[in-house]
């Protein structure tokens, strides 16, 4: 079965300062990879999805995610956090190669001091 | 820009009570999904239905829950007699088409608290 696993609970960070969010995934086949981000109250918005097209990949807000196959890591990274990016962050693989049921990490809670 | 909305926000209900939540995913999409995350733990899938039917569910899925899009808009999910352990975050979600690479876009979430 596929899964992912967010290495960090909780991340703190400096306003300003780069952001880097952990995520190992483990697949059988070429992975659907996304970053969705939650803000409080808020639903689910899709930050940035894997689409084999480029190992790089770049989304909404300044964030930046990385394919690395060799490394089975999709970690999301931005360069310069801002105080609105405190939220809470999963990342998510498709259970299946063609299907659409998602699996969702534990999630990584950012939290970015002034 | 298209949105997936839920009602209510939040729900309280006694605990044996029926409780239904609703959806109303983005027009054009036609894969309907619930979620759902229990305080502190990961966000669960429940249900996927496509063209009227369930085309995949979870364990947790179990007779007590029912889905249906009963007007071709809304999409709902009911718990017949709802126990504490449904006290969760419920998302809703739908995608355009099915495949690699396909996002689902999520709705605000509705809240259930079961007393």
């Amino acid at each position: 079965a596929q899964s992912v696993t967010q290495l960090d609970s909780h991340v703190s960070v400096s306003e300003g300062t780069p952001v880097l969010l952990r995520c190992n995934y483990s697949s059988s086949y070429s992975p659907s990879l996304f970053w969705y981000v939650q803000h409080p109250n808020k639903g689910l918005q899709l930050l940035l999805k894997y689409t084999s097209a480029a190992t790089l990949v770049k989304g909404i807000n300044g964030f930046e995610a990385e394919f690395k196959k060799s490394e089975t890591s999709f970690h999301l990274t931005k360069p310069s956090a801002h105080m609105s990016d405190a939220a809470e962050y999963f990342c998510v693989v498709s259970e299946k190669e063609y299907g659409n049921k998602l699996v969702f990490g534990a999630g990584t809670i950012l939290r970015v001091k002034s | 820009e298209p949105e997936v909305t839920q009602t209510p926000s939040h729900q309280v209900t006694q605990m044996g009570q029926e409780v239904i939540l609703r959806c109303v995913p983005i027009s054009n999409h036609l894969y309907f999904y619930w979620y759902r995350q229990i305080l502190g733990q990961k966000v669960e899938f429940l249900v996927s239905f496509y063209n009227n039917e369930i085309s995949e569910k979870s364990e947790i899925f179990d007779d007590q829950f029912s889905v249906e899009r009963p007007d071709g808009s809304n999409f709902t999910l009911k718990i017949r007699s709802t126990k504490l352990e449904d006290s969760a975050m419920y998302f809703c979600a739908s995608s355009p088409r099915q495949g690699m690479n396909t996002e689902a876009f999520f709705g605000q979430g509705t809240r259930l608290t079961v007393v």
